[in-house]
């Protein structure tokens, strides 16, 4: 079955890159989520790349995929207290739109 | 505005209790879904509606219940058949295409007494 693998936590200065790591296992996914969960709350969708693209830049955020190794990676540019948050992956297979979530990472970012 | 609400945002029930979690969307979205989340587990699929009158469970759909009777709402009952239910239960909602976005709500915390 579908597994999405993340580290639980990282903690990071204010101003420097944050890079979130995924791992994940079934590699027919159409397309492959970010979303970002504040505390209390629920999901909000960051940015997303279709499973045939390398990379996707969207303002301060980087999205790069390697399919080879079937590994996805988030980065945020001149990270700020506000992004504070739990950061999920999430991929999408095709159809009604069956997505597995990851386990969520974390973010801390010190002042 | 257009979105996704749940309500209560907090629920408190004692054990042997069934409770029903509400969720709407004004989005015009055909398809809709309960998710749960535990921490350090991400988000499990409970049950899922492609379209009104018709769902289908997901990976964890043992102890709950949901039902689809109009297109805006998809309310989800946790009932007493639920060993663990004290957690926070998230709705989405989407288009039909496999492009379309799950939209979600801001989610209820239930706590089982």
């Amino acid at each position: 079955g579908e597994d999405v693998e993340q580290s639980l936590f990282l903690s990071v200065r204010e101003g420097d890159s944050s890079v979130i790591n995924c791992t994940y296992t079934d590699s027919s996914s159409t397309y492959l989520y970010w979303y970002k969960q504040e505390p209390g709350a629920g999901l909000q969708l960051l940015t997303y790349i279709f499973s045939n693209m390398d990379m996707k830049q969207d303002q301060r955020l980087t999205v790069l995929l390697n399919k080879k190794d079937k590994h996805l990676s988030l980065r945020i540019a001149d990270t700020q207290t506000g992004d504070s948050a739990i950061y999920f992956c999430a991929e999408v297979f095709g159809g009604y739109q069956k997505v597995t979530f990851g386990t969520g990472t974390k973010l801390q970012v010190i002042p | 505005d257009g979105g996704i609400t749940q309500s209560p945002k907090y629920l408190f029930r004692k054990e042997g209790q069934n409770v029903t979690l509400s969720c709407e969307q004004n989005l015009n979205h055909d398809a809709m879904y309960w998710y749960r989340q535990d921490p350090g587990q991400g988000l499990r699929l409970i049950y899922y509606s492609q379209i009104v009158n018709d769902f289908q469970k997901g990976d964890i759909a043992e102890g709950y219940s949901v039902s689809r009777e109009k297109k805006e709402s998809f309310p989800l009952t946790v009932t007493s058949a639920q060993k663990n239910p004290t957690a926070f239960y998230l709705c989405a909602s989407s288009g039909q295409t496999s492009t379309d976005t799950q939209y979600f709500g801001p989610g209820t915390r239930l706590t089982v007494l």
